[in-house]
């Protein structure tokens, strides 16, 4: 299992600031992601930050809006730039932990609230 | 186009009673499909997870049927309490478990269980 901490768990932000998410885990892993959660939807994954590579952004997320490091296999930074209120939304980090060459199991931290006033 | 169709978007459900929510995708190559489980202000936790060689699991009080023909799956929650008061999110992930970033998740059920 991996227990993943993140920081801040919410904030409120001004428009066209930014802000940085931190995560922690309590193990070493290889694949880091951050997700995305608006109120009452669903997951859409943001990119995937894996140690030694760069991040790698899903179709609507961009670097410069989004700069993730991985400086180690333990922790992760997610920032969300020149922030607008469309951003105001629920930041997940999540590893993904590989049982056996068949199975795996993502695991999520708690979140990070962020509002965008 | 959302890889996984998940129904319905929310449940009410009078304890002791039993909680289905469905799934349904499109690709043949997803090989893997877990259910999770999120209490607000909480990350999703994994509940169940089923793969296609087989057609039900159970856990408990939690049971995953799975249709391979009908590309469909579905979570039972048999014995409902008011503690399984969460939302439930079904997912999807092609072959290669380590495919991690190709996990596709539904828009996911609120389920709220009467006392």
């Amino acid at each position: 299992s991996a227990v993943i901490s993140q920081k801040p768990s919410r904030d409120i932000c001004q428009r066209g600031t930014s802000l940085t998410i931190q995560c922690q885990v309590d193990s070493q892993v290889t694949m880091m992601f951050w997700y995305r959660q608006q109120p009452g939807q669903s997951l859409t994954l943001i990119a995937t930050a894996n140690q030694g590579s760069e991040a790698t952004y899903e179709s609507g997320f961009v670097i410069d809006k989004f700069p993730i490091s991985r400086p180690n296999l333990t922790f992760s930074t997610l920032t969300v730039s020149n922030m607008s209120p469309e951003d105001s939304s629920i930041y997940l980090c999540s590893v993904g932990v590989a049982r056996d060459r068949n199975t795996g199991e993502l695991f999520f931290g708690e979140g990070s609230r962020l509002t965008v006033l | 186009q959302q890889q996984v169709k998940q129904s319905p978007q929310s449940l009410i459900v009078q304890k002791g009673g039993i909680s289905i929510i469905n799934c349904a995708y499109e690709n043949t190559a997803f090989d893997y499909f877990p259910w999770y489980q999120q209490f607000p202000g909480k990350g999703p936790a994994l509940l169940i997870a089923i793969r296609p060689d087989v057609s039900e699991k159970k856990e408990g009080r939690f049971t995953i049927s799975f249709n391979k023909s009908a590309k469909q799956f579905s979570l039972h929650i048999m014995d409902s309490q008011p503690g399984d008061s969460a939302t439930y999110f079904c997912a999807a992930s092609p072959r290669n478990i380590y495919n991690f970033n190709k996990f596709y998740f539904g828009s996911g059920t609120k389920l709220n269980v009467k006392p």
